[in-house]
Formats: structure tokens, C-alpha cells, sequence
């Protein structure tokens, strides 16, 4: 079955830098790539997806790209803000039958002022 | 606005007590989802339904059970509760076609002494 490594596991930047958080999939079938933001106390929250017939995909400060023969993928947050803290999950599922993700284990993302 | 609804949302018990967590969905998604979030260890699916009639294991189903009463509404049993069951459970919800988005409840907190 998929397995997702994701690193690091905690991240720490100030405020106006940039941000990068990887992630590693196993299975070469694996076409759907979702990343969510998971403030302190709240629900997984979908920020961005890729799919792998693109090689990037951008949505104002965030970009996630795709690296499908090295089977990596990676999220990128621009000019950080302190609101941007919170932990960040990578996940991925191919569409054979049924979509079950199969999550990183987060990255926890400090932003400080 | 639609939103997948967990209840309840904190719940303390005793070993060998048996527990139902509840989810409702007015999002009008056939695909329902049952997912442990423990500390260092991302989400895990527990279970996972197509419709009404269809029921399958995750990656972590010993010792719980599901059952999808309606489309919109999708339960998690602990038929005997036992303490490295304490965790934060969340449902989530996505549609049919592909790939779809899964979106996440606020979560259940559950704490067995």
C-alpha cells in the first residue's frame, strides 16, 4: 500500500520569509495530491491540491509542485505570516476504486513576528 | 452553509464502556470517512463508505465497528473501549467522481481512563 513520509516535522521561520515543507509517496499509481492546514484545536482544512497531471499549481502565496518520477512533491508558502502557524499535512490516493488518502505525519510551522 | 457535524465533541469514559461517535452531513456527499489523529502520527482511516450499502476497513479497524444509517449520517462504535483508544477522531466527507476533496468535521475528542 501508499506510504507518505513528510519533513520536516517542525519548521521554524520569521515572519516574511519563505516556507518549504516535502513530502514522499511509494506507490508510482498515486495520482491526487491534497495538503491541509490544521490550526491548534480546529479541522484539517484542504489549502491546496495537485493532481499529477500538472507539475505545479499556485494559489496566491501557496504553490505546491510535483515531481513524479522522484515521486515527491513539495509545498511552498511565500512572505509567512504568524497566521500561517499551525501544522500542515501532505496526503496522497490514486482513483483505482476508492479514494483513500494516506496522510503524512505533519509538519508543524512557527511563524514568528 | 453545508458542514459535516460530529457529536459529541469531548467525551471522557471507562475501559470496557462502549461508545458511539456520531457524524452528519448536509454537504449532500455520498463518501464518508472515519479517521484517528494521534500525536506524531498524522490521520489514519479507521472506515470508509461509498453509499449507504457499502461498508470497508482502513488501515486501523480492529476494535471499532461503523454503521451508515442514511447518506447523511455515517457512526463509529467502540464496542470496548480500552485506554490506547484516547485520541482525536474526525469524519470527514467527499464526493463520487475522481478525486474529490475530503472535508474534515470539528472533531471528537475522546479520553478513556
Amino acid at each position: 500500500g501508499e506510504n507518505v513520509e513528510q519533513h520536516p516535522s517542525t519548521l521554524s521561520v520569521q515572519e516574511g520569509d519563505s516556507a518549504v515543507i516535502k513530502c514522499t509517496y511509494s506507490d508510482s499509481a498515486s495520482n491526487y495530491f491534497p495538503w491541509y492546514k490544521q490550526e491548534l484545536g480546529k479541522r484539517p482544512q484542504l489549502i491546496i491540491d495537485i493532481r499529477s497531471n500538472v507539475g505545479e499549481k499556485k494559489d496566491q502565496r501557496i504553490a505546491v509542485t510535483l515531481n513524479k518520477t522522484a515521486k515527491h512533491f513539495s509545498l511552498h508558502i511565500t512572505e509567512t505570516q504568524p497566521e500561517d502557524s499551525a501544522v500542515y499535512f501532505c496526503a496522497a490516493t490514486s482513483d483505482t476504486g476508492f479514494q483513500k488518502l494516506v496522510f503524512g505525519t505533519g509538519t508543524r510551522l512557527l511563524v514568528s513576528p | 452553509d453545508a458542514d459535516v457535524t460530529q457529536t459529541p465533541r469531548n467525551r471522557i469514559t471507562k475501559t470496557g464502556k462502549r461508545i458511539m461517535l456520531e457524524c452528519s452531513q448536509t454537504k449532500g456527499h455520498d463518501r464518508m470517512y472515519w479517521y484517528r489523529q494521534d500525536p506524531g502520527l498524522g490521520l489514519r482511516l479507521i472506515y470508509y463508505s461509498f453509499d449507504v450499502k457499502d461498508i470497508n476497513k482502513g488501515e486501523i479497524s480492529d476494535g471499532y465497528s461503523v454503521s451508515r444509517q442514511a447518506q447523511a449520517k455515517f457512526s463509529l462504535s467502540l464496542e470496548s473501549a480500552i485506554p490506547n483508544q484516547t485520541a482525536l477522531y474526525f469524519c470527514a466527507t467527499s464526493g463520487s467522481f475522481g478525486n474529490q476533496p475530503q472535508h474534515f468535521g470539528d472533531g471528537t475528542r475522546l479520553s478513556i481512563l
